[in-house]
């Protein structure tokens, strides 16, 4: 069975500065989905950015960006230019290629806080 | 286009009590997804209907749990006899179909508090 890990339950960062919030993973499967929401305070589950394991390029989204190391089953995000709205509870979450298997996994999260 | 609705957004009841939580899907959408959120941990699956069929149930416990997709109305997710363990933040997602590229579009969630 897939597992999401975060080892990371809280992380700091000033605004204007970058950070990254780490995540693994553990599956058997060489083709694979993975994504990064963002929960506000607001508790909306919002997409930030997505990743195709068959995709060797690491994605972005503006200030958003990801370094997927396949071999290591690793994929953190990196925020640049920290702003105070992207405090928020940030989750990494897995899916399966396979089309019967609707269910995403998800790591337990990680609290952004940033400091003015 | 609005997105996935959900209601009530906050909803307590006492032991022993039932609950309702709703979902109405993005437009165009037919394919709901229920996750529970217990406190400090990331989302669990727990089911996976489409308009009069329930597809995938193996994450909803198999007691006092169930749910429905009616053909006209929104999802509902039903719990009898609560307790205090299903205290929990439900959200609901919806995608415009199952193929694993389908984005799933979450609501805002019900936060179910039992006394």
């Amino acid at each position: 069975a897939q597992t999401v890990t975060q080892s990371q339950p809280e992380m700091s960062v000033q605004e204007a500065e970058t950070v990254t919030l780490s995540c693994t993973y553990d599956t058997s499967e060489s083709d694979y989905y993975l994504f990064w929401y963002k929960q506000p305070p607001s508790r909306q589950m919002i997409l930030v950015i997505r990743q195709e394991a068959y995709k060797q390029q690491n994605a972005t989204e503006n200030r958003f960006s990801v370094n997927f190391q396949k071999a290591a089953k690793s994929f953190s995000l990196k925020i640049s230019d920290s702003q105070l709205g992207d405090a928020a509870m940030y989750f990494c979450a897995y899916r399966s290629p396979s089309d019967s298997n609707y269910q995403l996994i998800w790591g337990a999260g990680t609290k952004l806080i940033i400091k003015p | 286009n609005a997105g996935v609705m959900q209601n009530p957004r906050h909803l307590v009841r006492r032991r022993g009590q039932e609950a309702r939580l709703r979902c109405s899907p993005m437009k165009g959408h037919s394919h709901v997804y229920w996750y529970r959120q217990l406190p400090e941990e990331g989302l669990k699956f727990m089911v996976y209907l489409q308009k009069e069929n329930i597809i995938d149930e193996s994450g909803m416990p198999k007691e006092r749990f169930s749910a429905e997709f009616p053909k006209e109305g929104p999802s509902i997710l039903r719990i009898q006899q609560v307790v205090r363990g299903d205290s929990a933040a439900y959200f609901c997602a919806s995608s415009t179909g199952f193929l694993s590229y389908n984005e799933q579009f979450f609501g805002p969630g019900t936060r179910l508090t039992v006394l």
